[in-house]
């Protein structure tokens, strides 16, 4: 069965620093993979996609991802976190031709002045 | 471009009423989701149409929840009679058509619903 691993429940960094937050999935198929970001309140915003071709994909606000088939991941990763990023972060896989997702249970990220 | 609209933002009801929430999506967007977001947890599905049609209800709880989606535009989302455990944000999403290839689904604020 298709599911995604979000090891860390919540992620403390400090404003400046680098992000990484890991994301693993279980898909027999290429997979179709995305991350998302949700602030209080809000409905969830696209970050980034990866179909296919290369393996590291760039997102909005700085973000990017590396797919890697060998370890099942889709890590996330921003160079310099600022305050604004804080929210809950869910990595998804697309199951198929369907188009409907599966989600990780989220990371919470939490950004230190 | 408006977004996916979602209404009420927030329900608080008692066990066993009833309580519905209406979605419309993006225009133009042939398909339309259904999502439940459980506190501490990611999104899981609920329903999948495409234009009128469902393409997954697999894990609808078809016993106390319902959803249609009669001219193929927006769409209520029902649940009837409503347990404890169905506290949860609903969300619902929209995107152009899964086709060949993949479509960004575009979200909307969700609805929370409270059970006491």
């Amino acid at each position: 069965a298709q599911s995604v691993t979000q090891p860390d429940i919540h992620i403390t960094v400090s404003e400046g620093a680098s992000l990484e937050l890991r994301c693993n999935y279980s898909y027999g198929a290429t997979p179709y993979l995305f991350w998302y970001v949700q602030s209080p309140g809000q409905g969830l915003q696209l970050l980034l996609k990866y179909f296919s071709g290369d393996t590291l994909v760039q997102g909005i606000k700085g973000f990017e991802a590396e797919f890697k088939r060998s370890q099942s991941s889709f890590n996330l990763r921003k160079p310099s976190v600022h305050w604004s990023d804080a929210a809950e972060y869910f990595c998804a896989v697309g199951r198929g031709s369907q188009g409907n997702l599966i989600f990780g249970k989220g990371t919470k990220l939490s950004v230190k002045p | 471009e408006a977004g996916v609209a979602q209404s009420p933002r927030y329900k608080i009801i008692e066990k066993r009423q009833s309580v519905a929430f209406w979605c419309n999506p993006i225009s133009g967007h042939a398909t339309l989701y259904w999502y439940q977001q459980i506190l501490g947890q990611g999104p899981k599905l609920l329903i999948q149409f495409q234009n009128n049609g469902v393409v997954d209800d697999s894990q609808l709880p078809k016993d106390r929840f319902s959803a249609e989606r009669l001219k193929g535009v927006d769409s209520t989302l029902k649940i009837q009679p409503a347990k404890l455990e169905d506290s949860a944000v609903y969300l619902c999403a929209s995107s152009v058509d899964p086709g060949q290839g993949y479509n960004e689904q575009f979200f909307g604020p969700g609805t929370r619903l409270t059970v006491l």
